[in-house]
């Protein structure tokens, strides 16, 4: 099993592009996750899927945009990127329990 | 905000020693968890322990829960090279176990 996987590894992005990050996992979890991680500041939630069809704001939002496309895939875009969105973006799993598992990150990179 | 913060914010020790890092958190609690990042990579789970414990092992962690002062404590014993990482606490509360609040995380180093 893969776990949880995301594309890209990497990206460099202009202010005001957009991109989507990808996430998929094989664990057949109901719920998912977006993290962003700063230095300093821990890992904050973005956005999270309870189960397939529904998403919830976390603590972060703003110039965020998820979908849940199935039950495995989990996406997060951002539409006109800003520098300040400028972190490592982490995707997680859960299967009923709030024990998480997590992907290996995007590094993004808003000039 | 963030719900837990971790303390020390950086620890440096020798390899055979042990290494204790301290959880604060601020409102009632379900579920207190440990994981484990290694530079550039993702976070690994490492241990949970539910409100109603008090202690639990797992190998050579040992981490301890005073919901009274509402802290954590997690003891690596006979710390090893590859322990080397950050380690961050989490706290899910009653009723909403998706909503994971994440500390700063303590970064150790353990110096061969």
């Amino acid at each position: 099993n893969a776990g949880v996987t995301q594309t890209p590894k990497f990206q460099v992005l202009k202010t005001g592009q957009s991109m989507t990050l990808q996430c998929a996992q094989d664990m057949n979890h109901n719920s998912m996750y977006w993290y962003r991680q700063d230095p300093g500041m821990g890992l904050r939630l973005i956005y999270y899927s309870a189960s397939e069809g529904t998403t919830d704001k976390g603590e972060v939002p703003n110039g965020y945009n998820v979908s849940r496309l199935n039950k495995r895939e989990f996406s997060l875009r951002l539409e006109s990127a800003a520098p300040s969105q400028t972190s490592v973006y982490f995707c997680a799993s859960s299967g009923g329990t709030s024990l998480q598992y997590f992907g290996p990150g995007t590094r993004l990179t808003v000039t | 905000s963030q719900q837990g913060e971790e303390d020390p914010q950086a620890l440096s020790i020798q390899e055979g020693e042990n290494a204790t890092m301290n959880c604060s958190y601020k409102t009632s609690i379900n579920n207190l968890q440990w994981y484990r990042q290694n530079s550039g990579r993702g976070l690994v789970h490492l241990i949970l322990i539910r409100s109603n414990e008090r202690e639990k092992h797992s190998g050579r962690l040992r981490v301890t829960l005073d919901t009274s002062k509402k802290s954590s404590s997690l003891l690596i014993t006979a710390s090893r090279a590859a322990d080397t990482a950050s380690y961050f606490c989490a706290t899910d509360r009653p009723g909403g176990y998706q909503k994971v609040t994440f500390g700063t995380g303590t970064k150790l180093q353990v110096i061969p």
